[in-house]
C-alpha cells in the first residue's frame, strides 16, 4: 500500500461543477502540499497545509490531521482547471536520517473539465 | 524574480552514457530537491541538498549522484544510463529544508525530459 493514496485517479466534469479530490496518507507529516501539473510537466504549488483550511480563489484545501486525510475542492470548475492534481506529504517534525526533507507523492488525479 | 530554472529542457541519450542535469533555485533559496517522474506516475524523491550538504536520499541506485554549489545551484548526475531512467526530472527549491516542522512552500522548475534509447 502506498504511503499517499489519491482518489479518484480520473475525474471528468462539466464546466461549473463542484469538484473534490481526496488524499489519504499513512505517515506522520509536517506538511501536505497540493500541486497542479499541466501537460508538458511544469508543476505549480497550490497549497501547503499543516492544519485546517486554506482558500485561494476557487480552490479550497482542507486537512484533518487526526484522520490523515486532505481534500482539494474546486468550485465553479472551468476547462482551464484541466490538469493533474498531486498530493504530496513531508514526513513529521522529528524525521531524520534518510527521510530528512523527503517528499512523498500520490499518483495524481487527472481532471478533465468539459465546456 | 526568476523562478526555478532547469537545463536542458529535453535530452536524448543512449544506454550506458552519462548525463548531467542542472537546476538554479529561486534567489535566496538554499534547499534544492530532485525528483524523477516516470510517465503516468507521481514524482519520486531522489535527493535533497541544503546548504551544500546532502540532507536526504531516496531509494535510487548509486548511479545517481548530485551536488550543490556555493551559489545553491545544483547538478544531478546519472551514470550508466538505462532505458528505465527515461523520465521527467524535476527540481524544486525552498527557503527551508523541511526538518523539525519548519516548512516553506516548494517552487518547481519545468523539468528536464530525459529519453534513453
Amino acid at each position: 500500500k502506498n504511503e499517499v493514496e489519491q482518489s479518484p485517479q480520473n475525474l471528468t466534469a462539466q464546466e461549473g461543477e463542484f469538484i473534490t479530490i481526496n488524499c489519504s496518507y499513512s505517515v506522520g507529516i509536517s506538511a501536505l502540499h497540493w500541486l497542479q501539473q499541466h501537460p508538458g510537466g511544469g508543476i505549480v504549488s497550490l497549497f501547503m497545509l499543516s492544519s485546517g483550511k486554506k482558500k485561494h480563489g476557487r480552490l479550497i484545501a482542507t486537512i484533518n490531521i487526526q484522520e490523515k486525510h486532505s481534500s482539494l475542492h474546486i468550485t465553479a470548475s472551468h476547462p482551464r482547471d484541466s490538469a493533474v492534481y498531486i498530493c504530496a506529504v513531508r514526513p513529521g517534525g522529528n524525521a531524520g536520517g534518510t527521510s530528512y526533507g523527503k517528499l512523498t507523492f500520490g499518483q495524481g488525479t487527472i481532471l478533465t473539465v468539459h465546456p | 524574480d526568476a523562478g526555478v530554472t532547469q537545463s536542458p529542457t529535453h535530452l536524448i541519450k543512449t544506454r550506458g552514457q552519462q548525463v548531467t542535469l542542472r537546476c538554479s533555485p529561486i534567489s535566496g533559496h538554499k534547499s534544492v530537491s530532485w525528483y524523477q517522474q516516470v510517465l503516468g506516475q507521481g514524482p519520486q524523491f531522489i535527493f535533497q541538498y541544503y546548504e551544500k550538504e546532502e540532507r536526504g536520499r531516496g531509494n535510487f541506485p548509486d548511479r545517481f549522484s548530485a551536488r550543490q554549489f556555493p551559489n545553491y545551484s545544483s547538478e544531478l548526475n546519472v551514470n550508466a544510463l538505462l532505458l528505465g531512467d527515461s523520465a521527467l526530472y524535476l527540481c524544486a527549491s525552498s527557503l527551508y529544508p523541511g526538518q523539525g516542522g519548519v516548512v516553506s512552500p516548494l517552487h518547481f522548475g519545468n523539468g528536464t525530459r530525459l529519453t534513453v534509447t
